[in-house]
């Protein structure tokens, strides 16, 4: 079935440090690929998005490209901040399969310390 | 705009028991689903609802129900509560559904099973 892997975490960076959180899918067919961000105490917010292969999704700093040869959406931040402090989740979705189902990785929970 | 809105945002119940938790979606959105995230788990897809009609369901037992009324406002139910029903219960919402329509998360309700 289809599946997402992210790395364990958790992460503990200091600020203005380099973030990727990796993420490989498994798959049957061609899906969309995001990444969401969790702050405590909230729900899920969609941080980026790609829809097909080499596409590259970007928001706030972050961002990732959809591999098809390594099944692959690392997320990447070239200089985090204390507010980046999070869990992120990497998600797939299969195009005319089941509508509205979302397949989240583990999450990864991010620190930053100043 | 308001955002996705759920009711009540912590709840405790004891084994036995069911219980009702409630969704509002962002005004004009058709589509709601319902996640149910654990520590152990993670985030699991439940069911999606669309113009009242339940369009997909995840590999939940039957003591998982919900239903959409006519003005897009959700509700799930659990019955006879156990121990490992104890989650974060997230509403999303969406236009229409599908991987190109976002799907706007709520703060959730925490559900704590004694």
């Amino acid at each position: 079935g289809n599946s997402v892997t992210q790395m364990e975490g958790p992460v503990t960076l200091s600020e203005e440090a380099f973030l990727t959180i990796n993420c490989t899918y498994t798959a049957t067919g061609y899906p969309s690929l995001f990444w969401y961000v969790q702050y405590p105490g909230e729900g899920l917010q969609l941080l980026l998005k790609a829809t097909k292969a080499d596409d590259k999704g970007s928001n706030k700093g972050f961002e990732a490209t959809y591999r098809k040869e390594t099944t692959s959406f690392h997320l990447e931040k070239g200089s985090v901040q204390v507010s980046d402090s999070a869990v992120y989740f990497c998600a797939l979705f299969m195009s005319g399969g089941s509508q509205g189902n979302l397949i989240f990785g583990k999450g990864t929970k991010l620190s930053v310390k100043p | 705009k308001a955002g996705v809105t759920q009711t009540p945002r912590y709840l405790i119940k004891t084994r036995g028991q069911q219980v009702t938790l409630s969704c509002s979606p962002i005004s004009g959105h058709r589509s709601v689903s319902w996640y149910q995230q654990t520590p152990g788990q993670g985030l699991q897809f439940l069911f999606e609802y669309f113009s009242e009609t339940q369009r997909n369901k995840g590999n939940f037992p039957g003591r998982f129900s919900g239903r959409q009324f006519s003005n897009s406002r959700s509700e799930m139910n659990v019955s006879t509560l156990e121990l490992g029903d104890s989650a974060l219960y997230l509403c999303a919402s969406s236009l229409a559904g599908g991987e190109t329509n976002e799907q706007f998360f709520g703060p959730g309700t925490r559900l704590t099973v004694l």
